[in-house]
């Protein structure tokens, strides 16, 4: 049973455009997310978090934005770049049953010159 | 400070055999946690050690094993590896562990090629 969810395997975006990259999640005791950028040959990189008291985090180009009662979260990345092709990551945490870090599949993203 | 890092990069094995992976944490992390990565697939927590205890653990068998060390080193154990156990492995870092709200930094992997 996936608990965290990209049902996007891949996406494309003009580069300076917009990308919106979407995850869903099922374990309502999950309170922290977050999102890794993942190149290949290279283990996954940090890029920005949200706890869940909050509904918005921006930190430069990134924002993440949580709607607790739809269970997701996206990732806005404005403009894109051509080095922000990658695989990223949600994942998600909680306490308790849910305290260990939960990953999503991840969604290649391609951006185009 | 320097990164995680994993020992060796690259591994090749035939079933049957056992392997053993490395882990170095962050200078100061207490809790390592590893996790293995498939094609199409996202990362698999394998298990999670903390001050050399193992504090959480995912759904695995046996064959998959750990321990930590008194400086935070851990090490991952595979035996009697099959076919399926093909993947990249990871161990990650934090200070505090899973379940405290805060990041965990990642090493570059092993990759495991198992013949």
């Amino acid at each position: 049973d996936q608990q965290v969810k990209q049902n996007s395997p891949s996406l494309s975006v003009q580069e300076g455009r917009i990308s919106i990259l979407n995850c869903d999640y099922t374990n309502s005791m999950f309170d922290y997310f977050l999102w890794y950028k993942k190149y290949p040959a290279e283990g996954p990189t940090f890029l920005i978090s949200i706890s869940s008291i909050k509904d918005k985090n921006e930190d430069g180009r990134f924002t993440v934005f949580l709607n607790k009662s739809a269970k997701h979260l996206s990732l806005h990345i404005v403009p894109s770049q051509p080095g922000d092709s990658a695989v990223y990551f949600c994942a998600a945490a909680g306490s308790g049953s849910a305290r260990q870090l939960t990953f999503g599949s991840g969604t290649q993203l391609t951006v185009l010159p | 400070k320097a990164g995680v890092t994993q020992t060796p990069r690259y591994l090749i094995k035939t079933r049957g055999q056992q392997v053993t992976l490395s882990c170095s944490p962050i200078s100061g992390h207490r809790s390592v946690s590893w996790y293995q990565q498939t094609p199409g697939q996202g990362l698999q927590f394998l298990f999670e050690y903390f001050s050399e205890t193992q504090r959480n653990k995912g759904n695995f068998p046996g064959r998959f094993s750990g321990r930590q060390f008194s400086n935070s080193r851990s090490e991952m154990n595979v035996s009697t590896l099959e076919l399926g156990d093909s993947a990249l492995y990871l161990c990650a870092s934090s200070l505090r562990g899973q379940g405290q709200k805060e990041t965990q930094y990642f090493g570059p992997g092993t990759r495991l090629l198992v013949l």
